[in-house]
């Protein structure tokens, strides 16, 4: 079993859709929670990142967490075909003096015009 | 420049050659990360410095490959005796905080080998 699982997708939605990302995790020991999204041969950038339980809003995205289940999930409103792109989850934990980060298969998303 | 530097961009080479990859990370940055991303594949994990020294080298996929940095700066990813499954992308990461995950990312070096 991977400690990180991600649907691959890829995942097709209309211009306007709400679109829902998800990641499971085993690994007890995370401590931190990101989402990267990186576009077409360029490398990944951060875009959301959060510690602890709950909901966390930046403008259209809103990241959750929920440790008790091992899930997180990355809410996009009012998608824009700007976001096509692939989504990476990320998690880590400390080892050695840093952090070591896992991430996700990455879901490939595309929002049609 | 004020980002993560990766050099080449693309690289062909045949089976059996050695291969050099390079990383300029940001000015400044601490923790430096490798990682190798495969067609449709998410993020391997292979080996991240923190300044010159290695802690952890669990990620690399065999004694073919190895990765130094010096002066706390820039870092070179060696694959020597290249075989076929090592065509990927290969991307370097740097971080000014070794304790917050956040990590920039170069645009990578894309190794065919044939």
């Amino acid at each position: 079993q991977k400690e990180v699982e991600q649907d691959p997708g890829p995942l097709s939605v209309p211009e306007g859709a709400i679109v829902s990302l998800n990641c499971t995790y085993s690994n007890s020991a995370f401590q931190y929670f990101m989402w990267y999204r990186q576009y077409s041969r360029k490398g990944p950038e951060l875009l959301m990142y959060t510690y602890s339980s709950g909901n966390k809003e930046d403008g259209r995205f809103t990241a959750q967490v929920d440790k008790s289940s091992k899930y997180i999930s990355l809410f996009i409103r009012d998608s824009q075909p700007s976001d096509s792109a692939t989504y990476l989850c990320a998690m880590s934990l400390t080892f050695q003096g840093a952090q070591k980060l896992v991430f996700g298969q990455g879901t490939r998303l595309t929002i049609n015009p | 420049g004020a980002g993560v530097s990766q050099s080449p961009s693309n690289k062909v080479t045949e089976k059996g050659k050695d291969v050099e990859l390079r990383c300029d990370p940001i000015s400044g940055h601490t923790a430096l990360y490798w990682y190798r991303q495969s067609l449709g594949q998410g993020l391997e994990f292979l080996i991240y410095f923190q300044g010159n020294s290695a802690p952890d080298k669990s990620g690399l996929p065999s004694d073919r490959f190895s990765a130094e940095r010096t002066g706390g700066s820039v870092s070179t990813l060696t694959i020597q005796r290249t075989q076929q499954e090592d065509s990927a992308v290969y991307l370097c990461a740097s971080s000014l905080d070794p304790f917050t995950g956040e990590l920039f990312f170069g645009e990578g070096s894309r190794l065919t080998v044939l």
